[in-house]
């Protein structure tokens, strides 16, 4: 009964493939969040979708587009992966009031080589 | 811009040593501060949300606090098990759910 799973765990590619990654919730939550780790451990804010709606949409290349099917789940694709994009991806749900607590998923280490 | 600054950068402690981290934040207006842990190849877990200056939280040896600028972590007689990174992250109220981390204070606790 895991609240925010992730799929893969693990990818590895080459530059300029493209690749996606999926995340479900079973909380119940409204919005999700897609973070990126960097190689230093900060966590970064890239997108949010409340109830399949965009909400945030942080500098992030074009590259990276989010969708949300549902309000269960919120995917991301990557095209023409580079090097620097390398980094563990979370994925997390809250619900939308002010202040409730994210709830973050196993995460995915994409390495681009 | 939102800051958060997290010190020390790591801490290694014995056992049954008590200790502190801190947690400086720079928000517009703050609606909350999180301390999330993270263990090696895992998500963030939710630990506290404090929501105002005076407000204190406790789970097992941890306990966190809040001022106007600045939250503790306070981790009594740890163990082994302790050991983690430890991430602090603000919410502003002009945001809409976005948390800004800081960078983790990666805590070793040894017997």
């Amino acid at each position: 009964d895991t609240a925010v799973s992730q799929t893969p765990k693990y990818l590895v590619t080459q530059m300029g493939n493209d690749k996606s990654i999926k995340c479900e919730q079973n909380l119940g939550h409204d919005t999700m969040y897609w973070y990126k780790q960097d190689s230093k451990k900060f966590l970064k804010i890239m997108f949010s979708y409340n109830n399949k709606e965009l909400i945030i949409n942080e500098t992030v290349p074009n590259r990276f587009s989010p969708k949300s099917p549902d309000k269960a789940h919120l995917n991301l694709h990557i095209n023409s992966l580079e090097l620097g994009d390398s980094a563990v991806y979370f994925c997390a749900s809250s619900q939308p009031t002010q202040g409730s607590e994210q709830y973050f998923g196993p995460g995915t280490r994409l390495t681009v080589t | 811009e939102d800051q958060v600054t997290q010190s020390p950068e790591a801490l290694r402690l014995q056992e049954g040593e008590s200790s502190s981290l801190n947690c400086s934040y720079t928000v517009s207006g703050l609606r909350g501060l999180f301390w999330y842990r993270q263990d090696p190849g895992k998500g963030p877990e939710f630990l506290f949300t404090l929501y105002s200056a005076g407000e204190e939280k406790e789970k097992e040896r941890l306990k966190a606090t809040l001022t106007k600028k600045e939250s503790f972590l306070h981790i009594t007689a740890p163990k082994p098990e302790d050991s983690a990174t430890y991430l602090c992250a603000v919410r502003a109220t002009d945001s809409w759910g976005k948390l800004q981390f800081g960078a983790g204070t990666q805590v070793v606790v040894t017997p």
